[in-house]
């Protein structure tokens, strides 16, 4: 079993719907977790970046962490054209700072 | 916010030229950088674990003598691809970790898309 679990199935929404991304980890040292967007041909780009359970807000952005079940989210309200990219999920712990992310899933907002 | 800047963004070479890239931290000083390898639809696989001072630290199956790291202050670490040949062709990103104390993650810069012919 993998680290950390994420459906990389391509994901289209029209714009204006809420985009929803989620991942699965079997590390239960991991405490903190981070959604990256990567464009084409750049670097990841830090979304959100939490350490506790339950939800943040940042924009259109929330982030859900629920660390009994292992399981976090990301939700994208009002999706823009602009949104379209790869969404990476990350996370780290037990003292070890390096990442383990999930496949990214590529979501494309249809104008 | 914090920055990472990563040079040259795009390179093409000859086999068997050796290819540098550079990782800068422009905002912090960052003790540990990594360096990854992402090749297309893929997610990043970490190569190494750089450290400032001491020798990097490299993952299972990456060769240190192909990939040789070199991190000589807090704000700049160097990856040296040695004798490139077309299958080390990909894109490299690095990554910056600030201070511990500031328990921010790590910052990625924008990669290098290495091609060689």
């Amino acid at each position: 079993q993998k680290e950390v679990e994420q459906d990389p199935g391509p994901l289209s929404v029209p714009e204006g719907a809420i985009v929803s991304l989620n991942c699965t980890y079997s590390n239960s040292a991991f405490q903190y977790f981070m959604w990256y967007r990567q464009y084409s041909r750049k670097g990841p780009e830090l979304l959100m970046y939490t350490y506790s359970s339950g939800n943040k807000e940042d924009g259109r952005f929330t982030a859900q962490v629920d660390k009994s079940s292992k399981y976090i989210s990301l939700f994208i309200r009002d999706s823009q054209p602009s949104d379209s990219a790869t969404y990476l999920c990350a996370m780290k712990g037990g003292g070890n700072n390096r990442l383990a992310f999930g496949k990214g899933n590529q979501v494309v907002v249809i104008p | 916010g914090a920055v990472v800047s990563q040079h040259p963004s795009w390179v093409i070479c000859k086999s068997g030229t050796s290819v540098k890239i550079e990782c800068r931290s422009l905002d912090f000083q960052a003790t540990t950088m990594f360096w990854y390898r992402q090749f297309p639809k893929q997610s990043l696989m970490l190569m190494a674990t750089s450290n400032e001072g001491s020798k990097a630290t490299y993952e299972q199956g990456v060769e240190k003598d192909k990939f040789l790291i070199n991190h000589a202050s807090l704000t700049l670490s160097t990856l040296t691809v040695t004798s490139a040949h077309p299958e080390d062709s990909s894109f490299y990103i690095c990554s910056a970790m600030p201070p511990r104390w500031t328990n921010q993650p790590q910052h990625f810069g924008d990669g290098t898309r290495l091609s060689i012919l």
